[in-house]
């Protein structure tokens, strides 16, 4: 049973524009949920996070929208950049109001690449 | 050191061989996780550490996985009579509570 979902394999977009990634999860006690960002022949990096309290979390170029409700989330790269083109995986754990150890249920992935 | 640093960056076993993963963490981490990324897959939890304690091992796919961290920093994760089935990247990761930063990963081939 997957529990966090990619259903986009990949997506490519034009420098400039706007890319838009998209997760689902179906565990209702997640609630702590991140974006890694992972290149070829690396380990994945730590991008944004955003607490089920938030509904919003922006950083820079990068934000991530949550909607409870509906088990989504997204990630927005306003403008992209070819040097955002990497593979980024949705996670999610069950925070316990900050008691749980930050065990990660991932994504299967979304290869985003951006076209100069 | 300045991040998490695993060894060997690529590991070529015979089946039925041993091996041997080292992982060390970002210095001062409590938590050491270990993650196994198969091709075209996202990472899955393999087991976790708090310091020297390993609190879960749920993910450890047989009896053939075993982890540990003795000193509650350096950790080693062993796989014995390897199979096919085992080829995969191995990641290793550290946090201090939310967010976890991950090593470049161990890419094990069995043949």
């Amino acid at each position: 049973d997957q529990q966090v979902k990619q259903n986009s394999p990949s997506l490519s977009v034009q420098e400039g524009r706007i890319s838009i990634l998209n997760c689902d999860y179906t565990n209702s006690m997640f609630d702590y949920f991140l974006w890694y960002k992972k290149y070829p022949a690396e380990g994945p990096t730590f991008l944004i996070s955003i607490s089920s309290i938030k509904d919003k979390n922006e950083d820079g170029r990068f934000t991530v929208f949550l909607n409870k409700s509906a088990k989504h989330l997204s990630l927005h790269i306003v403008p992209s950049q070819p040097g955002d083109s990497a593979v980024y995986f949705c996670a999610a754990f069950a925070n316990a109001g900050g008691t749980s150890y930050g065990k990660l249920t991932f994504g299967q992935g979304t290869i985003l690449t951006v076209h100069p | 050191g300045a991040g998490v640093s695993q060894s060997p960056r690529y590991k070529v076993a015979k089946r039925g061989q041993d091996v041997a993963l080292r992982c060390d963490p970002i210095s001062g981490h409590v938590s050491l996780f270990w993650y196994q990324q198969a091709l075209g897959q996202g990472p899955e939890f393999l087991t976790y550490f708090q310091n020297e304690a390993q609190l879960d091992k749920s993910g450890l796919p047989s009896d053939r996985f075993f982890a540990e961290r003795p000193e509650g920093s350096v950790s080693t994760l062993k796989i014995q009579r390897t199979q096919q089935e085992d080829s995969a990247v191995y990641l290793c990761a550290s946090s201090a509570h939310t967010e976890a930063f991950f090593g470049q990963g161990t890419r094990l081939t069995v043949v």
